[in-house]
């Protein structure tokens, strides 16, 4: 599996969009990028995942890059409970997912 | 409504000891993963089944095993518990093999090993 770099942490104000970017300059043509979140000491949840196109869901946008080396999760109007850690994964469809350490996103009022 | 459970959801043991932990998930998916989640490392793989009969070995499964005699059920068992497998556990499902999708997780095991 291709390997993903995030910045360790970052801030945003509460609606505002959040903007969380990821590299993963090895990936292949056939992984996916999914992005899920930890929220305290839950269980991670899914939030999106896409292999070219752009995707949007009830949560959130992904933007990948023409070139699919990096992209971005987009929390449109960020809240206080959408402080959580963030991971970003690159993986062939089905296949177990490696997480890394993610970013930490602290939503501030 | 289908979910994935696990048991217990705190466990404290003594060095030595056997340990299993249960994960039953109620979706009839053929993946089940088992992840454990320590400070600094993030989430880190310890073993998974694509279906039954089926396991495999991830980045940290040394002193663990698992088994899968049916679709619902993936237990981790820790052979003789030691104090580095002090962790919150967490297992998940996801659906066939082949098909992008989520990964459904449990809301977690945290295991003492004194």
């Amino acid at each position: 599996d291709a390997k993903t770099t995030q910045p360790p942490s970052m801030d945003c104000a509460e609606g505002r969009a959040a903007n969380l970017p990821c590299n993963h300059s090895t990936i292949s043509g056939n992984e996916y990028v999914y992005w899920y979140r930890q929220i305290h000491s839950q269980g991670p949840q899914y939030i999106i995942h896409g292999l070219k196109n752009n995707e949007t869901n009830e949560m959130a946008s992904l933007i990948i890059t023409e070139d699919r080396k990096s992209s971005t999760l987009i929390l449109p109007h960020a809240t206080l409970r959408d402080t959580a850690v963030y991971y970003c994964i690159v993986a062939n469809s089905g296949y177990a997912l490696n997480f890394g350490k993610g970013t930490s996103l602290l939503v501030t009022p | 409504d289908a979910e994935i459970t696990q048991s217990p959801r705190h466990k404290i043991t003594e060095t030595g000891r056997q340990v299993t932990l249960a994960c039953h998930q109620t979706w009839n998916h053929n993946n089940m993963f088992w992840y454990r989640q320590d400070l600094g490392h993030g989430l880190r793989l310890i073993h998974y089944s694509y279906g039954v009969h089926d396991t495999n070995k991830g980045e940290v499964s040394d002193g663990y095993s698992v088994s899968r005699s049916n679709t619902e059920d993936l237990p981790l068992t820790l052979e003789s518990a030691a104090s580095s497998q002090t962790s919150v556990y967490f297992c998940a499902s996801s659906e066939s093999f082949g098909l992008p999708g989520e990964l459904f997780f449990g809301e977690g095991s945290r295991l003492t090993v004194l």
